[in-house]
């Protein structure tokens, strides 16, 4: 499979906990995006990287929240601290350029107790 | 701050019916627009995209979607569903210097009936 991958695809974790979710992007894809997804909503955005540099975070992005892509290629997105409210299915999405499709992982489904 | 209004939240259509889904969002710039699909267990994927031309725009699997700028809507069409068109539906724009930095709606879930 040559699409965006996600791991792990699931995590339960318990409050105060740290976890951390990777997302390999499709190979040569400059931007890579991540969103966060709560039950009945759509898509968040949350920070953006082209190439290994982080162009855009969102004020959803808290200090708890950490988001790196050190090689350009793929691209780790941490959260200390967990909350209760963290849990939510995290999406990774990466294109080729701006005007392009962007093509979604499968997600990482946090579930924190 | 742009945002994104889906007003249907659940669309039940029984097969061969036709489907419109309704989208509108607030932002007076240029934007672009788009329409994700995300079927059962899967991710989500494009059906189309309005960046700029006709306002008609033809997706994959028999979608349109008509850009009306006055009414800052950009909805969805599909003359005859099918059981396998049961999913979730996602509208987004994103400004136009802003690439694939979407905004969402918080989507329609579709379900056709055999």
């Amino acid at each position: 499979d040559t699409g965006v991958s996600q791991d792990p695809r699931h995590k339960i974790t318990k409050r105060g906990q740290n976890v951390t979710f990777r997302c390999d992007p499709i190979s040569e894809h400059n931007r890579l995006y991540w969103y966060r997804q709560t039950l009945g909503q759509g898509p968040e955005f949350l920070t953006y990287f082209q190439n290994e540099a982080q162009l855009e975070k969102s004020r959803l992005l808290s200090d708890r929240f950490s988001a790196e892509r050190p090689k350009g290629s793929f691209s780790t997105l941490e959260i200390q601290r967990t909350e209760q409210g963290d849990s939510a299915m995290y999406l990774c999405a990466s294109s080729f350029g701006t005007a392009v499709e962007a093509f979604f992982g499968q997600g990482t489904r946090l579930t924190v107790v | 701050a742009q945002s994104v209004s889906q007003h249907n939240h659940h669309v039940i259509l029984s097969e061969a019916a036709s489907l419109e889904l309704g989208c509108n969002y607030s932002y007076g710039g240029t934007v672009n627009l788009f329409w994700y699909v995300q079927y059962p267990g899967q991710h989500l994927q494009l059906l189309l995209k309005y960046f700029s031309g006709d306002p008609l725009v033809k997706g994959i699997k028999g979608f349109e979607a008509e850009f009306i700028k006055s009414k800052f809507s950009f909805n969805l069409r599909k003359p005859s569903v099918q059981w396998s068109d049961t999913a979730e539906y996602f509208c987004a724009v994103s400004l136009n210097n802003a690439g694939n930095m979407l905004t969402f709606g918080g989507g329609t879930r579709l379900m056709v009936k055999p």
